[in-house]
């Protein structure tokens, strides 16, 4: 299994400029998230899912949207990325009943 | 409300020394406490959870309710524990099990 992916790796953008991201897992996990890492900041919630089909915000969510199309699928979407989401963004997943979080290699994202 | 605290950014210790990371909670309720671990260059990882009460890597977790924390221990650092820990805390919220994660306190152990 290759558990959780992420891509890309990483990406600038300019200001303005818009993308998405892709985590996949094969784990069969209901619940999915993106994370946002910063230095000093620690992980961050931007929006997470209990479910395909259902999304929710998280500590975070301004400037980022996300679909869960499918199961095995969470998009995080920058409409018009802002210099302040320069970040590391992590995806997660967990099973409902465990709530061990499952990590994938991030994607680093400069916005000039 | 649930928050997790870890109150230092950076521990440096001498390989072979003792090493305790520390880790505060706020939560009205029984939680579920976990330390993961994410070396240079590489994903998060969970360490340990507290509901396991196992030993990992030399690492031990004791959930202390009394005085609402969950520091992670090791009796002798060695230089691959070099690494950020997160501690986290799981609590259900709004229909869904919620997990807060601390800040990070980057472990530097010195040859």
């Amino acid at each position: 299994n290759a558990g959780v992916t992420q891509t890309p790796k990483f990406r600038v953008l300019k200001t303005g400029q818009s993308m998405t991201l892709l985590c996949a897992q094969d784990m069969n996990h209901e619940y999915m998230y993106w994370y946002r890492q910063d230095p000093g900041m620690g992980l961050r919630l931007i929006h997470y899912s209990v479910g395909e089909g259902t999304t929710a915000k998280g500590e975070v969510p301004d400037g980022y949207n996300v679909s869960r199309l499918k199961k095995q699928n969470f998009l995080l979407g920058l409409e018009s990325a802002a210099p302040s989401q320069t970040s590391v963004y992590f995806c997660a997943s967990s099973y409902v009943r465990r709530n061990e979080q499952f990590f994938g290699p991030g994607t680093r994202l400069t916005v000039l | 409300a649930q928050r997790v605290t870890q109150p230092e950014k950076l521990l440096s210790v001498f390989k072979g020394a003792p090493v305790e990371l520390k880790c505060n909670y706020s939560y009205s309720g029984s939680p579920e406490l976990f330390w993961y671990v994410q070396y240079s260059r590489q994903r998060l990882q969970l360490l340990l959870r507290h509901i396991s009460r196992e030993s990992i890597k030399g690492f031990t977790a004791d959930l202390n309710k009394g005085e609402t924390s969950f520091h992670l221990k090791k009796p002798f650092a060695q230089e691959e524990d070099s690494a950020m820990y997160y501690c986290a805390l799981s609590g259900p919220s709004g229909g869904y099990q919620k997990v807060t994660f601390g800040t990070g306190t980057k472990l530097q152990v010195i040859p």
